[in-house]
């Protein structure tokens, strides 16, 4: 099992420009995370999937940020334009099942908007 | 307004004592508590947790104690190696499927 696969490991793009960050779940898993690392906030929880539907998409913090999960294996995070503050590492995850059983995280996307 | 809170941003410990990380939460709804490790330039890795139905979970050298009335819970890690040296989230879920991290603590084991 190779695990929660993210791409691109780093991005550097300039202000206003568009960013696509890719995700591939584990087989099998049913529901997919995207989380957001910076040191004033820590992990926030941007949206997350369900059987390829979004359940809870209230910490997607304005319309520049979008999420799709077109089937069971991919999805991805796009923000346009970008901007600055846009700066974090941007983090996958995939669980099977309900309840709290933890989640696997990918390796991360450390993007940086200049 | 977080809803999970770990207070100490680091933590410096000596090799072989006890290591002990403190998380608080405010919501009385969470019903699953975890511990999540990070090294650098690495996602989080799961730890271990406890239910809320239990007040103690331990594994190997991990320990998780919950005191629901106190809406507190902490990790303690003994006894603590270098390899130990990381950043740990405290995290707390309720039956929805999502998970609510706090800010983390990173901790120094010192040799």
């Amino acid at each position: 099992d190779a695990g929660v696969i993210q791409s691109p490991r780093h991005e550097v793009t300039e202000m206003g420009q568009e960013v696509t960050l890719r995700c591939k779940p584990i087989s099998g898993h049913n529901s997919l995370f995207w989380y957001r690392q910076t040191m004033m906030r820590g992990l926030e929880l941007l949206i997350y999937f369900n059987n390829n539907v979004p359940i809870d998409d209230s910490g997607m913090p304005e319309d520049r940020f979008s999420a799709k999960m077109p089937n069971a294996s991919f999805s991805t995070l796009k923000i346009q334009p970008s901007e600055p503050r846009d700066s974090a590492v941007y983090f996958c995850a995939s669980k099977s099942g309900t309840g709290g059983d933890g989640y696997t995280f990918g390796s991360g996307t450390r993007l940086t908007v200049v | 307004d977080q809803q999970v809170k770990q207070n100490s941003p680091s933590l410096s410990v000596q090799e072989g004592r006890i290591s002990i990380l403190n998380c608080d939460y405010t919501n009385s709804m969470f019903d699953y508590f975890l511990w999540y490790k990070k090294y650098p330039a690495e996602g989080p890795t799961f730890l271990i947790s406890i239910s809320s139905i239990k007040d103690k979970n331990e594994d190997g050298r991990f320990t998780v104690f919950l005191n629901k009335s106190a809406k507190h819970l902490s990790l303690h890690i003994v006894p603590s190696q270098p390899g130990d040296s990381a950043v740990y989230f405290c995290a707390a879920s309720d039956r929805d499927d999502k998970i609510i991290f706090g800010k983390g603590t990173r901790l120094h084991i010192l040799p």
